[in-house]
């Protein structure tokens, strides 16, 4: 079966700047997660949906972070204005329901802020 | 607030030596478990889980895994390492249906 697909692989922006992370996850996962990896540290979850409704929010800095899951399937992130900080590596994953037997996760959109 | 501690930030070791990752996780209640890998460029992978039954674990690759409940720990084991170890390891945990809860990770690289 294919795999969490993210796009893109790479971005580097200066800070202020605005930037969009896609993601796709496997076909008739209702489940989507965002989290934020910075270097050095495990990944920490951003936001939460099941289908195309927002599960847990709480960890999104609401200010800068906005995502959303239209139809349920694809799924962006966007950061406007980005902060030095926000360098990270940004890492979809999906699952089949809100039961957890393990995610499968995309291979990350490296952020950097400069 | 639920919380996963990897003790190890970075182990290293010559092929054939066996390998103890530590995770320790701060949670009262049921919980299911996991450790992630990711290889060098790779994105993460499950090794293994657990969520009930035997606390002996056994996940891809020869890797292992013992929940003692008593002591809140989910350590990671494998007998004799290879070079292709060489990778991050991560413990994760949730008390169930809720996100993941992810430890800092462990940085294994290992030397022949």
């Amino acid at each position: 079966e294919a795999g969490v697909a993210q796009s893109p692989r790479y971005k580097i922006i200066e800070k202020r700047q605005s930037v969009a992370f896609w993601c796709n996850p496997i076909s008739g996962h209702a489940t989507l997660y965002w989290y934020q990896q910075i270097l050095g540290q495990g990944p920490k979850l951003l936001i939460q949906f099941q289908n195309n409704g927002v599960v847990d929010d709480s960890q999104l800095p609401k200010d800068r972070f906005s995502a959303e899951r239209l139809k349920g399937v694809d799924s962006t992130l966007k950061i406007q204005p980005a902060k030095l900080e926000d360098s990270a590596v940004y890492l979809c994953a999906s699952s089949p329901g809100t039961n957890v037997y393990g995610y499968t996760f995309g291979s990350g959109t490296r952020l950097t802020v400069v | 607030a639920q919380s996963v501690s990897q003790h190890n930030h970075h182990v290293i070791l010559s092929e054939a030596a066996s390998l103890e990752l530590g995770c320790n996780y701060s949670y009262g209640g049921t919980v299911n478990l996991f450790w992630y890998v990711q290889y060098p460029g790779q994105h993460l992978q499950l090794l293994l889980k657990y969520f009930s039954g035997d606390p002996l674990v056994k996940g891809i690759k020869g890797f292992e895994a013992e929940f003692i409940k008593s002591k809140f720990s989910f350590n990671l084991r494998k007998p004799s390492v290879q070079w292709s170890d060489t990778a991050e390891y991560f413990c994760a945990v949730t008390p169930g249906n809720t996100p993941l809860v992810f430890g800092k990770g462990t940085r294994l690289s290992v030397i022949a």
